[in-house]
């Protein structure tokens, strides 16, 4: 049990273009779940908190116009890079904190997602 | 603001032996949550140890172990018995509960040799 998953794994677009990343906990339910970014051979960064039914809270220096994020359900999260340029490419990483019996307060991570700007 | 530090970018092991990978960090929080996460080469992240600040006993999961210095803020594992599997980057992290915000280190890069 306690499955994170993401969706695409991988894109590739255009530059100009809207980018959604899904981050759905997939056996439990998830009032908070965490995005964060790594650069290549980096470590991760935080970006922004999200919470079920509130709006995000994001790092200092992300840009909360840039990266959009969504948590709409108690199992799903979306994060939506606007107007990507290749300086957004980069591994994205989404984590849920879960509020099921068994697993109170635990953290999973999904398997990322590649995001290739051109 | 919580810091986190690893200063070990890379490490290298023979199969079968130990290694202890370093790691030190900062807060003015008297309890707090301690993580070790591997990232192996699929970029997915795998909780291999945690251990409470308040619990004086340091945790142990199978070949992994911490020692927990609370006073001197440092927080190594040590891999006993390495196997070729361990291969991956290693993160410390610093999380005020159990389920909050992660902060991370750098990254050790650990590689074991056949």
């Amino acid at each position: 049990g306690a499955v994170v998953s993401q969706h695409p794994s991988r894109v590739i677009c255009k530059s100009g273009t809207s980018v959604k990343i899904e981050c759905r906990s997939l056996d439990f339910q998830a009032t908070t779940m965490f995005w964060y970014r790594q650069f290549p051979k980096k470590s991760l960064m935080l970006m922004a908190t999200s919470n079920e039914g509130s709006k995000a809270t994001y790092e200092q220096g992300v840009e909360k116009d840039k990266f959009l994020i969504n948590h709409a359900s108690l199992t799903l999260s979306t994060l939506t890079v606007t107007s990507a340029h290749p300086e957004d490419s980069s591994f994205y990483i989404c984590s849920a904190r879960a509020w099921t019996s068994g697993k109170i307060n635990e953290q999973f991570f999904g398997p990322g997602t590649r995001l290739t700007v051109l | 603001a919580q810091t986190v530090t690893q200063s070990q970018p890379e490490m290298s092991v023979q199969e079968a032996e130990t290694v202890t990978l370093s790691c030190t960090y900062d807060t003015s929080e008297s309890n707090y949550y301690l993580f070790w996460y591997k990232q192996p080469p699929s970029r997915q992240m795998i909780l291999v140890i945690r251990q409470e600040a308040y619990k004086q006993q340091n945790a142990t999961e199978n070949r992994f172990s911490v020692n927990f210095q609370k006073a001197a803020k440092s927080f190594s594992l040590k891999i006993s018995d390495s196997q070729l599997g361990d291969t991956a980057m290693y993160f410390c992290a610093f999380g005020e509960t159990s389920g909050s915000r992660l902060t991370f280190g750098e990254g050790t890069q650990l590689t074991v040799n056949p």
